[in-house]
């Protein structure tokens, strides 16, 4: 069973559009991650999420917006696409938001933005 | 802010051993991990080591942390063609991780 999982895999959209990516979690861990991963291969975190509420936001246009319906899902929210959001989106979770906590990703959402 | 740097490039031929080197700089990290990505994949965690630990192996993997010189390394045995892959180093600083920008590493037969 994947232990986190993302979909979809590959997004192709116009600029100026709105998409979503999904993530889920079925490790019943209490907090989880976005992250951008950059054209090189850089990793950054985007957003943290713990019990549903918002403990990390990293400097990060506000047209990204991480909805979490419940512990187990954290979905990453982008409207008005610019080229520059072309990246790889890994989600990830962890039990607790305390620094000795291992977080586990997600397969990893690759977006192109045309 | 916290800052984790590693070389880029690593080519070692098949049965040899492989080195990847990451320093930081945030004295309080007291978790350091290295993550494996193989093309078009995820992260996945290969192991960690708590900052009051020197060494720690598993398997073919050897960590060594030497905290005074905020440098950490990873240590590969008998590396096989299917460990090419992006070595990710990566530190915590409070809940979140802070990550290298990656190395590369390529097994030639």
């Amino acid at each position: 069973d994947t232990a986190v999982s993302q979909t979809p895999k590959y997004l192709v959209t116009q600029m100026g559009n709105d998409k979503s990516i999904k993530c889920e979690q079925n490790l019943g861990h209490d907090t989880m991650y976005w992250y951008k991963q950059d054209s090189k291969k850089f990793l950054k975190i985007m957003f943290s999420y713990n019990n549903k509420e918002l403990i990390i936001n990293e400097t990060v246009p506000n047209r990204f917006s991480p909805k979490s319906p419940d512990k187990a899902h954290l979905n990453l929210h982008i409207n008005s696409l610019e080229l520059g959001d072309s990246a790889v989106y890994f989600c990830a979770s962890s039990q607790e938001s305390v620094q000795a906590d291992t977080q586990y990703f997600g397969p990893g959402t690759r977006l192109t933005v045309l | 802010g916290e800052d984790v740097e590693q070389s880029l490039f690593l080519s070692v031929r098949e049965g040899d051993s492989s080195v990847i080197n990451c320093t930081y700089t945030d004295s309080s990290s007291t978790y350091l991990y290295w993550y494996k990505q193989e093309p078009g994949a995820g992260l996945q965690l290969l192991t960690y080591i708590f900052s009051n630990m020197d060494m720690k192996q598993d398997q073919r993997l050897t960590v060594l942390l030497n905290k005074k010189d905020k440098h950490l390394s990873l240590r590969i045995a008998d590396t096989q063609t299917g460990d090419s892959a992006i070595y990710f180093c990566a530190e915590t600083g409070y809940s979140t991780l802070t990550f290298g920008k990656g190395t590369m590493l390529l097994v030639s037969p």
